[in-house]
């Protein structure tokens, strides 16, 4: 099975740069994503990484070490609308095909 | 447009009823996905599906079904046997690069 941990809530300030952790444990790893979601709403796509390193796009950078199982989201130049549940998702190949297995989110509230 | 449409938005179902909430691609993905959130959780995973006539159950898959007749469709009913079927539902299909597309989501609720 697929085991993924992230810290339940955050809190920052306008302006500032968050780093969200995440940590997993899987077989067959094939990819990591970050997600934000809004209230009420459906997940949007952040960003990929499938190999080490860091991902670099624009306010959000996504970095992984797959020897760790571990990876952060980090968040520059905090906005208001930044304040959301950001959804670390895990992808491993099954018997079945590719299995997309979500944590449990970290709620960011960003401050004045 | 290409995308992923859930209908309908919202569903009431009495208690014992089952309900298949529907979800369609445009995207030509072959994975597609279920899954369902309840309030301040992430999402679980029910079922999924690679290709057309086979899928698999995921984390959460008792009281559910699905069928992937056709590569664009992957309807989920939720039968009387699941016992807390009060949920937030996402549909989603998959791109390499970009993991899940979703659909607006179902919010049902049992009356």
């Amino acid at each position: 099975g697929q085991n993924i941990d992230q810290p339940t809530e955050m809190t920052a300030t306008e302006g500032a740069i968050v780093q969200i952790n995440c940590t997993y444990q899987t077989s067959g790893f094939n990819g990591l994503f970050w997600y934000q979601q809004h209230a009420g709403e459906a997940p949007t796509f952040l960003s990929y990484n499938v190999l080490d390193g860091l991902e670099e796009k624009g306010r959000f950078s996504s970095f992984l070490s797959r020897s760790k199982g571990y990876s952060y989201l980090l968040l520059k130049e905090l906005q208001m609308k930044d304040s959301a549940s950001y959804l670390c998702a895990v992808r491993a190949v099954t018997g079945g095909g590719n299995k997309l297995t979500f944590g449990t989110g970290t709620q960011l509230k960003v401050e004045l | 447009d290409g995308g992923i449409t859930q209908s309908p938005k919202y569903l009431f179902r009495k208690e014992g009823q089952n309900v298949t909430l529907s979800c369609e691609q445009n995207l030509n993905h072959d994975a597609m996905y279920w899954y369902r959130q309840d309030p301040g959780q992430g999402l679980r995973l029910i079922y999924y599906s690679q290709i057309v006539n086979d899928f698999q159950k995921g984390d959460i898959a008792e009281g559910y079904s699905v069928s992937r007749e056709k590569k664009e469709s992957f309807p989920l009913t939720v039968t009387s046997a699941q016992k807390n079927p009060t949920a937030f539902y996402l549909c989603a299909s998959s791109n390499p690069q970009r993991g899940a597309f979703f659909g607006q989501g179902t919010r049902l609720t049992v009356v």
